[in-house]
């Protein structure tokens, strides 16, 4: 089965500082990797996705993630973080050939301070 | 274009009684999935409908069902409510003109609590 590790379950940080947001996932075969976000008061939307090719993807408002197949990990980074990217993080995956069908890891509360 | 909307928003039920929570999906969106949030399971994949069948099914009791309708909209019952079923439940369409992976598009859920 599959399963997905997110460390870091609050994060604070200033604005400008820069970001890493760990996550690993457990499967034994080739998957999609994706990160999703949930502002305040917002539904739950894509911010990035992974399915091959370049493992560095770039995603919206700046974030890009890192796609380590040895590691099984897909980090999700951002170098200057606003006050507006408070949220919370989650990272998903899903097997290829495996519909929509997606695991999440617990979330990440991110809270930026001016 | 309208998102896509669930409703009701909120619902309070009793132990033992049993819901019904709609979906309705972007429009031309043929998938349609259901998530479980709650704070100490985080987000858990239910089961998918697409073209009104059921597609992927999560790990959930036989008291966890849902139907799609010819016009993409969904449907979850759960019965035998339970305390642990409180929880918001989310909605997600997409596409899905290949029957592989699209984005997945997700509703603003609706609250369940069970008393």
């Amino acid at each position: 089965a599959q399963s997905v590790s997110q460390h870091n379950h609050h994060v604070i940080l200033s604005e400008a500082a820069s970001l890493e947001l760990g996550c690993n996932y457990s499967y034994g075969g080739t998957v999609n990797l994706f990160w999703y976000v949930q502002y305040p008061g917002q539904h739950l939307q894509l911010l990035l996705k992974y399915f091959s090719g370049d493992p560095l993807v770039k995603g919206i408002k700046g974030f890009e993630a890192e796609f380590i197949k040895s590691k099984f990990s897909f980090n999700l980074r951002k170098p200057s973080v606003q006050w507006s990217d408070t949220a919370e993080y989650f990272c998903a995956v899903s097997s290829t050939g495996g519909g929509n069908k997606l695991t999440f890891g617990t979330g990440t509360q991110l809270k930026v301070e001016l | 274009k309208a998102g896509v909307t669930q409703t009701p928003r909120y619902l309070i039920k009793t132990r033992g009684q049993q819901v019904t929570l709609s979906c309705s999906p972007i429009s031309g969106h043929r998938s349609v999935s259901w998530y479980q949030q709650t704070p100490g399971q985080g987000l858990q994949f239910l089961f998918e409908y697409f073209s009104e069948t059921q597609r992927n099914k999560g790990n959930f009791p036989g008291r966890f069902s849902g139907r799609q309708f010819s016009n993409s909209r969904s449907e979850m019952n759960v019965s035998t409510l339970e305390l642990g079923d409180s929880a918001l439940y989310l909605c997600a369409s997409s596409v899905a003109l290949t029957g592989a992976w699209d984005e997945q598009y997700f509703g603003p859920g609706t609250r369940l609590t069970v008393t």
